[in-house]
């Protein structure tokens, strides 16, 4: 069983586009996140989730939206995509705050996405 | 969020121990040491983590400077599977969902 699951682990699409990204984690941990690695391997955290509420945006376009039906689940919605928004993209999730900060986060195969 | 510095990139000859330096002279008595590791074309994975003590797993030891503004993860014997980024990350208990990455060392195994 796969710990972080993304789906799809690529996607090419077109300017303009909306797509999605799925992620789901069967570690019954409260905490998500979302990464951008750039071509420059930098990875950038976006967004972090703990129990379903935001607690983390940094600075990304109201473009991007996530999504947390519930603990298990975060997916990212892009709308209008652009050129710049080629890379990859991983997920992750760790227990939060407090004790979880003792524990290890565990992170997604990654899902690469092109811009054409 | 406490930063932390690394060296871009290391060298080490296959089955010899490889030191990676991490620096974090900011570093607060509630932040966790992490390591991550991340293989060519994969996502980021836990090596190791510790407070105070050094610690050992059976990937890695970790080794922890008395005052904390420094740590060394450290590989018994390099294999060419190690070859990886290494990122050295803070995670404070307060704010643990708050899990930021730096540039991280490039580590080069020579066969």
């Amino acid at each position: 069983d796969t710990a972080v699951s993304q789906t799809p682990k690529y996607l090419v699409t077109q300017m303009g586009n909306d797509k999605s990204i799925k992620c789901e984690q069967n570690l019954g941990h409260d905490t998500m996140y979302w990464y951008k690695q750039d071509s420059k391997k930098f990875l950038k955290i976006m967004f972090s989730y703990n129990n379903k509420e935001l607690i983390i945006n940094e600075t990304v376009p109201n473009r991007f939206s996530p999504k947390s039906p519930d603990k298990a689940h975060l997916n990212l919605h892009i709308n209008s995509l652009e050129l710049g928004d080629s890379a990859v993209y991983f997920c992750a999730s760790s227990q939060g705050a407090g004790a979880g900060a003792n524990t290890e986060a565990f992170f997604g195969q990654g899902t690469r996405l092109t811009v054409v | 969020d406490a930063k932390t510095t690394q060296p871009n990139s290391m060298e080490s000859n296959e089955e010899e121990p490889v030191h990676l330096p991490c620096n974090h002279s900011t570093i607060s008595g509630t932040d966790y040491i992490h390591w991550y590791r991340q293989l060519p074309s994969q996502g980021p994975e836990y090596v190791i983590h510790g407070l105070t003590s050094n610690v050992n797993n059976r990937m890695a030891s970790l080794a922890i400077a008395e005052d904390r503004k420094s740590s060394t993860l450290i590989l018994h014997r390099a294999t060419l599977r190690d070859a990886a980024v290494y990122y050295c990350i803070l995670r404070d208990w307060n704010t643990g969902n708050q899990f930021y990455f730096g540039t991280g060392t490039s580590l080069t195994v020579i066969p």
